[in-house]
Parts: structure tokens; sequence; C-alpha cells
């Protein structure tokens, strides 16, 4: 069973529109959220995260929404850029401490000029 | 430089001939791991280390083998691999769980370049 689920496996957006990638959990042990971001033939790097205390966190073009609720983040990235293009990872972690990262399956954003 | 470092990058090899993919970090991470990339399947963990001589399965261990000696190294062994464990495979490395506001928060992993396998 899919611990975390990115449901759209693609993603078109004109340059300078917003880019808002969607990633659901089923576990409630997920305690921490990461967002990495992958080129072809490079291995992923760190986006950005949150924690479980908070519901938004922002980093320049990037942040990440948690509604704990729902069992639900977003990535929105505002503008858009043309090297934003990439595959995207949304990845959660259990309070455990020893719970190790679980991925989703990503989604690939293409942010066309 | 900070690094996670893999090799071969690429490799093509027949179906039971044993072969070792090296990771090696130079940041003095205590937690590394290994993924396995498929198409529509996304990165599925294989096997960790929380430190030395500390080994756990991942989600997709089986036909796998890891060591961790050291802290700086962490190699995945295939001991008698099979046509399906073609595939990109990523090294990760990080810190692991630190003291945040959240009671803990999970430290950054940065991953190797990834290694491409191909078995025949």
């Amino acid at each position: 069973d899919q611990q975390v689920k990115q449901n759209s496996p693609s993603l078109s957006v004109q340059e300078g529109r917003i880019s808002i990638l969607n990633c659901d959990y089923t576990n409630s042990m997920f305690d921490y959220f990461l967002w990495y971001k992958k080129y072809p033939a490079e291995g992923p790097t760190f986006l950005i995260s949150i924690s479980s205390i908070k519901d938004k966190n922002e980093d320049g073009r990037f942040t990440v929404f948690l509604n704990k609720s729902a069992k639900h983040l977003s990535l929105h990235i505002v503008p858009s850029q043309p090297g934003d293009s990439a595959v995207y990872f949304c990845a959660a972690s259990g309070r455990s401490g020893n719970t190790p990262l679980v991925f989703g399956k990503g989604t690939r954003l293409s942010v066309i000029a | 430089e900070a690094q996670v470092t893999q090799n071969p990058r690429y490799l093509i090899t027949v179906t039971g001939k044993k072969l070792t993919v090296t990771c090696s970090q130079n940041m003095n991470h205590e937690y590394m791991s290994w993924y396995r990339q498929d198409p529509g399947l996304g990165l599925r963990q294989i096997y960790y280390s929380m430190n030395v001589e500390v080994t756990d399965k991942g989600d997709v261990p089986e036909g796998y083998k890891v060591s961790r000696k050291e802290k700086r190294n962490f190699p995945l062994i295939l001991e008698s691999p099979s046509p399906n464990q073609t595939s990109l495979y990523f090294c990760a490395s990080s810190f692991g769980i630190t003291p945040g506001l959240a009671g803990f928060e999970v430290d950054t992993q940065y991953f190797g370049p990834g290694t491409r396998l191909t078995v025949l």
C-alpha cells in the first residue's frame, strides 16, 4: 500500500504562472515532510521541508503547505521558471526517529516559456 | 567539496554475476541509504544504515546486501543479479535524526549522482 501518493504524474505550466504540486499521505505517524527535485542524470536534491507543527513554510519562490487533517501537502512555485522543469518527489518520515523516508512516485513538472 | 559519490555510474552485466556498487560520503554523516528508481514507481528504499555496523531493510531489500564497516562507505552488493534488478540506483546520506522544534527533524538527505545498472 502506497503511503505517500503523488497522483499527478505530470504537470505543465506556463512560465511566470504558479505551479502547484500535490502530495497525499496515509500514515498518520508521519510528522515531517520534504520535497526533492530531480533533474535527468542527477541525484535528487533537497528543496524544502515542513514539520507537523507548521502549516506553511516558505523559501523564496517555493512554499509548502501542510493540511494535517486532510493528510495533504502541496508545493507552490511562484513564479515558475523554465529551470524549474524537473521531477519533484514528496517524502515523509515518522516520529519514531528510525523511520526511513518514504517517497512518492514523483510529478514531472514542465514549465513552458 | 561535500558530496556523495557512487561507482560505477553505468554498468551492464549478466544474470548471476556478482557485483558491488560503491557509495562514499565525505560529510561524516551517520545515516546512509540506498534507493532504486523505476518508471512509475518513484524512489524505493532498499536498505539503510543508522550508523556503523547498523543496517536495516527498507521497502525492497530482496536480492540485495549491504555492509557498513566504516562511516563513510556503504556498498550495495548484488550476489546474483537478475534482470528485474535493472534500475537506476541512488545512494544518500545525512546526519540522520536531530532534535528540533517538532521534537525531531529529519536531516536533509544528500544523494549521489546515480548508478544505472542493466542486467541482461
